[in-house]
């Protein structure tokens, strides 16, 4: 069955630091990969995805990830944090197109100032 | 453009008691409709999922049922409410009639349900 690892429920930063949340998966195919966030109380919204074109993708809010199929990760980067990054991230897998997503347990970002 | 309703958005009830939450989806057709329930740490669990009118598929044996009277309204229900019901639930659309398969998903606001 398809998986998704998120390695570390909690991550906190200070403003203008590096953030990186971390994101694996398993499979023997490259999968469809994508990163959710949400805000308190909200639903999630889409970050970005990949779908087997460019390996480094670009979403929104200066957000980007690298999909390593030798490390089977898709790891979530942004270079300079924001206060207002401070949500919870999810990564999500579909191993065929057309597929249910699965959902990773979730990153909650804490930005300090 | 494409919009995505539930309510009520928070509902506090005693264990024993039934639920309904309602979920509607404006400015689109056929779309596929899903429930998931997000509890604290454990991240986004799919409950269920409908690819049309009447047609459920369940990810987990549970409490809770749901049902798709019409295209764009997916209800999820409970006879009879357990401590362990306790969530925020969230309904989320994709795959725009006609349209490929973006893999996106639209998620509406969600409910947050309390069973006391």
């Amino acid at each position: 069955a398809q998986s998704v690892t998120q390695l570390g429920s909690h991550v906190s930063v200070s403003e203008g630091a590096l953030v990186l949340l971390r994101c694996n998966y398993s499979s023997s195919v490259p999968p469809y990969l994508f990163w959710y966030v949400q805000y308190p109380n909200q639903g999630l919204q889409l970050l970005l995805k990949y779908t087997s074109a460019a390996t480094l993708v670009k979403g929104i809010n200066g957000f980007e990830a690298e999909f390593k199929k030798s490390e089977t990760s898709f790891h979530l980067t942004k270079p300079s944090a924001h206060m207002s990054d401070a949500a919870e991230y999810f990564c999500a897998v579909s191993m065929e197109y057309g597929n249910k997503l699965v959902f990773g347990a979730g990153t909650i970002l804490r930005v300090k100032s | 453009s494409q919009t995505i309703h539930q309510w009520p958005a928070t509902l506090v009830q005693p264990v024993g008691s039934p639920l309904s939450l309602e979920c509607t989806v404006e400015g689109t057709s056929n779309p596929n409709l899903y429930w998931y329930r997000q509890a604290a740490g454990r991240g986004l669990q799919l409950l269920f999922y409908s690819v049309g009118i009447g047609q459920i598929s369940s990810e987990v044996p549970q409490n809770l049922s749901a049902s798709r009277p019409q295209d764009r309204q997916f209800i999820l229900s409970s006879k009879k409410l357990l401590l362990s019901d306790s969530g925020f639930y969230l309904c989320a659309w994709d795959r725009l009639a006609g349209g490929p398969w973006t893999g996106e998903l639209f998620f509406g606001e969600g409910s947050r349900l309390t069973v006391l």
